[in-house]
């Protein structure tokens, strides 16, 4: 079935620091990718939808320039937060959709910690 | 916008229950359903997946059903198990490929 890489599982870095998120498809082309963030003992929130080649489309109150978002082709979209805080510790997730299966494959997230 | 809400936010039975999750939305015009696991610090696993034109899906221990017109679905786990245990979500798709995610329900199964 359709795989969805996404590394690192987590990261702890400084504040101040950046911290670049990857997901890749591994068995098909992602046109198009979704990043999520979850905070504790809440639901997953999109942040951002990417299209490959193109700019990438963020929610409201989502900052574009903390927040980097690069879908240079169409296996790899990266999310990079840039100056990293305390506040930005949480829980990333991408997802792609495998428009063969009609389903939408999950990463396996990355816990941030920001220290 | 859509808004989906999930009931009981969290739920304790004894192992071997048959047990059931509900998830409604507020907007009927989706495109599909997806239900979720989540395990602790762990991503998301896909679990069902139900197009907007179908009425229910089964794998295995699990069924879920999807009723449109009332803005509702319903993930049933028949004998269940500690295994079971895990965070359960549920997420409305809409025509933009976009998912609206509930706030989840965690599952605890005694042994």
């Amino acid at each position: 079935g359709a795989v969805v890489s996404q590394h690192p599982s987590w990261v702890i870095c400084k504040s101040g620091t950046s911290v670049k998120i990857e997901c890749r498809s591994l068995d098909f082309q992602a046109t198009t990718m979704f990043w999520y963030r979850q905070f504790p003992k809440q639901s997953l929130m999109l942040m951002a939808t990417s299209n490959e080649g193109s700019k990438a489309t963020y929610e409201q109150g989502v900052e574009k320039d903390k927040f980097l978002i690069n879908h240079a082709s169409l296996t790899l979209s990266t999310l990079t937060v840039t100056s990293a805080h305390p506040e930005d510790s949480s829980f990333y997730i991408c997802s792609a959709l495998d428009r063969g299966l009609w389903g939408y494959t999950f990463g396996s997230g990355t816990r941030l910690t920001v220290v | 916008k859509q808004e989906v809400t999930q009931i009981p936010a969290a739920l304790s039975v004894p192992e071997g229950e048959n047990l059931v999750l509900n998830c409604s939305f507020t907007d009927s015009a989706i495109y599909n359903l997806q239900w979720f696991r989540q395990d602790p610090g762990k991503g998301l696993t896909s679990l069902l997946l139900i197009q907007s034109s179908q009425r229910e899906q089964t794998s295995g221990r699990l069924n879920a059903s999807l009723d449109k017109s009332s803005g509702r679905s319903t993930l049933y786990i028949a004998a269940s198990q500690p295994g079971d245990s895990a965070t359960y979500l549920c997420a409305a798709g809409d025509t933009g490929n976009q998912f609206y995610f509930g706030t989840g329900t965690s599952l605890t199964v005694i042994p």
